[in-house]
């Protein structure tokens, strides 16, 4: 079985300012990794994934992660936050080239609220 | 392109009766799969579909049935609705194999 634990369920944080969103994986095969946006009242907007290739992966609207197989974390970061980034993170897994395909872990969300 | 429509957005139903929520996937994705997110939690892997049959399964009930068409639109049953049923419902679809999926805005599903 897969878990993800999103380490921080609240991060407040000035305009501006660098901001870090931590997540943990567990599994006991190969994953892919995925982080998410939701903003109230939507659904979810893909960031960014990791597939395979280099650790550190750049997705849309400035943030990146990198991928930490000896410490089995995927955090992600921005280095300035706009008052807009405010919304919910979540950070998913799934078993890579499996049988599982479709199927994605969610961790239980991290709500980033950005302050002026 | 389009992207993963669903309907109705808000629903309101009777704790007992039975409900269809419906997804319209984006254009050139063939699987679909659907998502349970309660409140304040994140979502949860209900089933997959892929070539109009399922194709991965969580942990939901049987009471938790789907359908995929061959347009690749996709329907949600839950029947004998539960209190704990009330929750967002999540559509995404994807093309088989590219770890790209698409999801909708969801439905909100409210059981009384």
């Amino acid at each position: 079985a897969q878990s993800v634990t999103q380490l921080d369920s609240q991060v407040p944080v000035f305009e501006e300012a660098p901001v870090e969103l931590r997540c943990n994986y567990s599994s006991s095969v190969s994953v892919y990794l995925f982080w998410y946006v939701q903003y109230p009242n939507q659904g979810l907007q893909l960031l960014l994934k990791y597939l395979s290739g280099s650790t550190l992966v750049k997705g849309i609207n400035g943030f990146e992660a990198e991928f930490n197989k000896s410490q089995t974390s995927f955090h992600l970061r921005k280095p300035s936050v706009h008052i807009s980034d405010t919304a919910e993170y979540f950070c998913a897994v799934t078993n890579a080239g499996g049988t599982s395909y479709g199927k994605l872990t969610f961790g239980q969300g991290t709500i980033l609220t950005v302050h002026p | 392109e389009t992207g993963v429509t669903q309907s109705p957005t808000h629903l309101i139903k009777t704790r007992g009766q039975q409900v269809t929520l419906r997804c319209s996937s984006q254009s050139g994705h063939n699987t679909v799969s659907w998502y349970q997110q309660a409140l304040g939690q994140g979502p949860q892997f209900i089933f997959q579909y892929y070539r109009e049959e399922e194709n991965g399964r969580g942990n939901f009930p049987p009471r938790f049935s789907g359908l995929q068409f061959p347009n690749y639109s996709s329907e949600l049953n839950v029947n004998a609705l539960e209190l704990d049923d009330s929750a967002l419902y999540l559509c995404a679809s994807s093309l088989i194999d590219s770890y790209g999926y698409t999801f909708g805005s969801g439905t909100r599903l409210t059981v009384v």
